[in-house]
């Protein structure tokens, strides 16, 4: 059983489109998390939502906007793709705030996004 | 702003050799700190979180020591093994919010 699963795994588009990934979590956390991870290997937050709630918002482009329809999902959708976007883009979830063990953080496989 | 630093970038050595990885952090009002491995073209695979109290955390053949005032953590592996040719990242978690500030990232290969 997948912990955190994303799809697609790999997403090549056109600059100019838009395009989802899908984050799902089976591990009954409280919160998620969507990573970018550049070429350079750099990991940097995103976004984190807790209990359908966002909570962390970091300084991306509002192209960028999470969705999540229930604690178990959070997508990512992206407008007007450009090449910068490139990149890996990784889910994760946690149990909740409040402390010790259940802060570990879980990760997707990722999603490779590709932008031509 | 919390940044994380990771030393050496690369490690190169033979099978049983015991590995050393170091991660440093500016602030050191953090909550915890967790090591994650990352393989080629896949996800990061938690390997252990150190509370901000505690000093040190063992899993198998892994042990992470944490020293908050001098903002540094270490990660042993002992006798090491081609099966741990990975990425190790370490991520700090800051006492006032939810995200984590990661490392670059020590690339380690292990010769058999």
């Amino acid at each position: 059983d997948t912990a955190v699963s994303q799809t697609p795994k790999y997403l090549v588009t056109q600059m100019g489109n838009d395009k989802s990934i899908k984050c799902e979590q089976n591990l009954g956390h409280d919160t998620m998390y969507w990573y970018k991870q550049d070429s350079k290997k750099f990991l940097k937050i995103m976004f984190s939502y807790n209990n359908k709630e966002l909570i962390i918002n970091e300084t991306v482009p509002n192209r960028f906007s999470p969705k999540s329809p229930d604690k178990a999902h959070l997508n990512l959708h992206i407008n007007s793709l450009e090449l910068g976007d490139s990149a890996v883009y990784f889910c994760a979830s946690s149990q909740d705030s409040a402390g010790g063990r259940r802060q570990e953080q879980f990760f997707g496989p990722g999603t490779r996004l590709t932008v031509l | 702003k919390q940044e994380v630093t990771q030393i050496p970038a690369a490690l190169s050595v033979p099978e049983g050799e015991n590995l050393v990885l170091n991660c440093s952090f500016t602030d050191s009002a953090i909550y915890n700190l967790q090591w994650f491995r990352q393989d080629p073209g896949k996800g990061l695979t938690s390997l252990l979180l150190i509370q901000s109290s505690q000093r040190e955390q063992t899993s198998g053949r892994l042990n992470a020591s944490l020293d908050k005032s001098s903002g540094r953590s270490t990660l042993y592996i002992a006798a090491s093994q081609p099966g741990d040719s990975a990425t190790y990242l370490c991520a700090v978690r800051p006492s006032s919010d939810y995200k984590l500030s990661f490392g670059a990232g020590t690339t380690v290969t292990v010769r058999a």
